[in-house]
């Protein structure tokens, strides 16, 4: 079935340390994005990628890092120099650059110990 | 900064009832709109998509646009306990390489039985 696959589900992981969260689809969609949800919050915009090899930084890109290097896939790198890491994340496909009509993953919820 | 202000709720209405769910955005230029549905713990899905003013409907679901004064809501008839999720609203500003979709933080609905 065509989607967008995000691993894994659940991670926990220590303070210091680097993750990084996979994100691939089978739908050709050309678009990808990374968004942070916390509690009681909307989603804010971490990276995109309109094509391979290029991807522009969203809100709150800091301390967070990606890659494109194929148009299935859209990993995301959580680096320690991400002061509040815990969240939900979420990886996103467009058929188009410009489109708001976005299908998400299932999510990846990190925490951090 | 461009916002898109959603009432947080939790709104609860009884079965059967018309549900509104209201959102206003500061970006005149804004010229997509969007709702997604979140349910507890998933990822968020698109269930209405809007880009003129006036009306759309969907099934039970209308949504309506007032780029004049900045207004997009969205309308769920004859509400079902299936319902029960958080609404999200986004915004899309069309044009320019720099494309974001800014999201709302999103209004509770309870649909109770």
């Amino acid at each position: 079935d065509g989607g967008i696959t995000q691993s894994p589900k659940y991670l926990f992981r220590k303070e210091g340390q680097n993750v990084t969260l996979s994100c691939e689809q089978n739908l050709n969609h050309d678009a990808m994005y990374w968004y942070r949800q916390d509690p009681g919050q909307g989603l804010r915009l971490i990276y995109y990628s309109q094509i391979v090899n290029d991807f522009q930084k969203g809100d709150i890109a800091e301390g967070y890092s990606v890659s494109r290097e194929k148009k299935e896939s859209f990993p995301l790198t959580v680096t320690s120099a991400q002061k509040n890491p815990t969240a939900f994340y979420l990886c996103a496909g467009s058929g188009g650059a410009g489109s708001g009509e976005l299908f998400f993953g299932e999510g990846s919820r990190l925490t951090v110990l | 900064q461009k916002e898109v202000e959603q009432n947080s709720g939790p709104l609860s209405v009884p079965e059967g009832a018309i549900a509104s769910l209201n959102c206003t955005y500061s970006d005149r230029v804004s010229q997509s709109f969007f709702w997604y549905r979140q349910y507890s713990g998933k990822s968020p899905e698109l269930i209405m998509s809007i880009y003129s003013n006036g009306d759309k409907e969907d099934g039970r679901f209308t949504a309506q646009l007032n780029k004049a004064s900045q207004y997009v809501s969205l309308l769920i008839r004859d509400s079902q306990p299936s319902d029960s999720a958080t609404y999200l609203c986004a915004v899309n500003i069309q044009g320019g390489s720099n494309y974001k979709l800014t999201f709302g933080k999103g209004t509770l609905l309870t649909v109770n039985p």
